[in-house]
């Protein structure tokens, strides 16, 4: 298993710019997620699934939109890109077990965005 | 919502001695209490969890402490190694476990 993949690992863009980071899972895991680690920070939610089309809002979801179309992809959408949006993304997903979730994060290795 | 507090933000140690992070949280439904590491430019990864019917947990060298009545959760880890050098982050989850919520993190030297 690939586990969790995420596309770029880096990308420049300038301020109003639009982009996707793109999330894919091979675990057939229900639950889906994403984070914003800024410099020195911990992890902040920004979004979450618990299956296909159901999304919802996380800590800091301003500025950004997610879909989930399929239980393997969870693509995070920035509109008009902003500094305060330059950070590192993780995309994470969790197994469910009936009543919930395990609880443990598999996370991908990280996209860094830089905006300009 | 759910506010994870998590000190210190760093903490320097000798190899050998023993580390200790601490973590309050807010929300006393929360019941669900993971510990990531996170090494340089990786990702986090989980190492110890605990859940609330638990009040500590050991895995060789970590160990993590729970008391639900004052909402405050530990790790501790003995004999350390440089390669224990890392950031460490706590988190706290409902039963659902859908919003995972993490503290700000310990950046964790060992000096060997």
């Amino acid at each position: 298993n690939a586990g969790v993949t995420q596309t770029p690992k880096f990308r420049i863009l300038k301020i109003g710019q639009s982009m996707t980071l793109q999330c894919t899972q091979d675990m057939n895991h229900n639950y889906m997620y994403w984070y914003r680690q800024d410099p020195g920070m911990g992890l902040k939610l920004i979004y979450y699934s618990v299956g296909a089309g159901i999304t919802d809002k996380g800590e800091v979801p301003n500025g950004y939109n997610v879909s989930r179309s399929t239980t393997e992809d969870f693509p995070l959408r920035l509109e008009l890109a902003a500094p305060s949006q330059t950070s590192v993304y993780f995309c994470a997903s969790s197994s469910s077990r009936q009543g919930g979730t395990t609880g443990e994060l598999f996370f991908g290795e990280g996209s860094r965005l830089t905006v300009l | 919502g759910e506010n994870v507090e998590q000190h210190p933000s760093t903490l320097s140690v000798q190899e050998g001695d023993s580390a200790v992070i601490k973590c309050t949280y807010s929300d006393s439904a929360s019941n669900y209490f993971p510990w990531y590491k996170q090494e340089l430019g990786k990702r986090p990864q989980l190492i110890i969890d605990i859940r609330s019917n638990v009040g500590e947990k050991k895995d060789q060298r970590i160990a993590v402490t729970l008391n639900k009545t004052a909402k405050h959760f530990s790790l501790h880890i003995t004999e350390t190694q440089p390669e224990d050098s890392a950031v460490y982050f706590c988190a706290a989850s409902n039963t659902g476990g859908f919003k995972t919520i993490f503290g700000a993190g310990t950046r964790l030297f060992v000096k060997a």
